[in-house]
């Protein structure tokens, strides 16, 4: 069965520092790979999808994800964080028949002026 | 409005008590979704809805029914609530059709919180 990790469930950063949320599959390719942010009272709302071709992946808000078969990683990136980007980040995988989402513990991004 | 409207938005109950969540959408999706969500487990899925006559358990189904009472209507029972179902509850909906970047993205309501004293 699928899983998902997410290494730290909580990441602090400075206003303008990278940003990097960690995240690793289990071993078999899932069709469809997500992240997707939470903000305060509210659901969860769609940053990236990956499903095949380009490995890097370019989302909303200047967040990117790299897919990385040989790692099993799909790690969430930004150059520059902004106060705004506060929030928490889900990675998730879709089971092999497409059909279920499978979402990781989450990370809690805080961003420090 | 939202595409998925969820009600009610907050509750307290006692344990015993029956309780159902609601919700509708917008979306004209065929699939639709109830996670729960725990600090620091993510979100686990309880059941899902292909189509009005199609439901399926998830991860976590014990101590919950759900009614797929029309395309865009799918609501959650829990039949005698306990305090650790105490959580926040997700409807949460998707398109099944072709591969296209819409396919397989759930789109979320805003919640239920549920506190079972």
């Amino acid at each position: 069965a699928q899983s998902v990790t997410q290494l730290g469930s909580h990441v602090s950063v400075s206003e303008g520092a990278l940003v990097l949320l960690r995240c690793n599959y289990s071993s078999s390719v899932p069709p469809y790979l997500f992240w997707y942010v939470q903000y305060p009272n509210q659901g969860l709302q769609l940053l990236l999808k990956y499903t095949t071709g380009a490995t890097l992946v370019k989302g909303i808000n200047g967040f990117e994800a790299e897919f990385k078969k040989s790692e099993t990683s799909f790690h969430l990136t930004k150059p520059s964080a902004h106060m705004s980007d506060a929030a928490e980040y889900f990675c998730a995988v879709t089971n092999t028949g497409g059909f279920k989402t499978i979402f990781g513990a989450g990370t809690r991004l805080f961003v420090k002026a | 409005d939202a595409d998925v409207t969820q009600t009610p938005r907050n509750r307290i109950t006692k344990t015993g008590k029956r309780i159902m969540l609601e919700c509708s959408q917008t979306k004209g999706h065929d699939r639709m979704y109830w996670y729960r969500q725990d600090p620091g487990l993510g979100l686990r899925l309880i059941y899902y809805s292909f189509d009005v006559k199609d439901i399926n358990k998830g991860e976590i189904s014990d101590g919950y029914s759900v009614s797929r009472q029309a395309q865009a209507k799918f609501s959650l029972s829990l039949e005698s609530a306990i305090p650790n179902q105490t959580a926040l509850y997700f409807c949460a909906t998707s398109d099944s059709l072709g591969q296209g970047p819409g396919s397989n993205v759930l789109t979320f309501g805003a919640g239920s919180r549920l506190t079972v004293l």
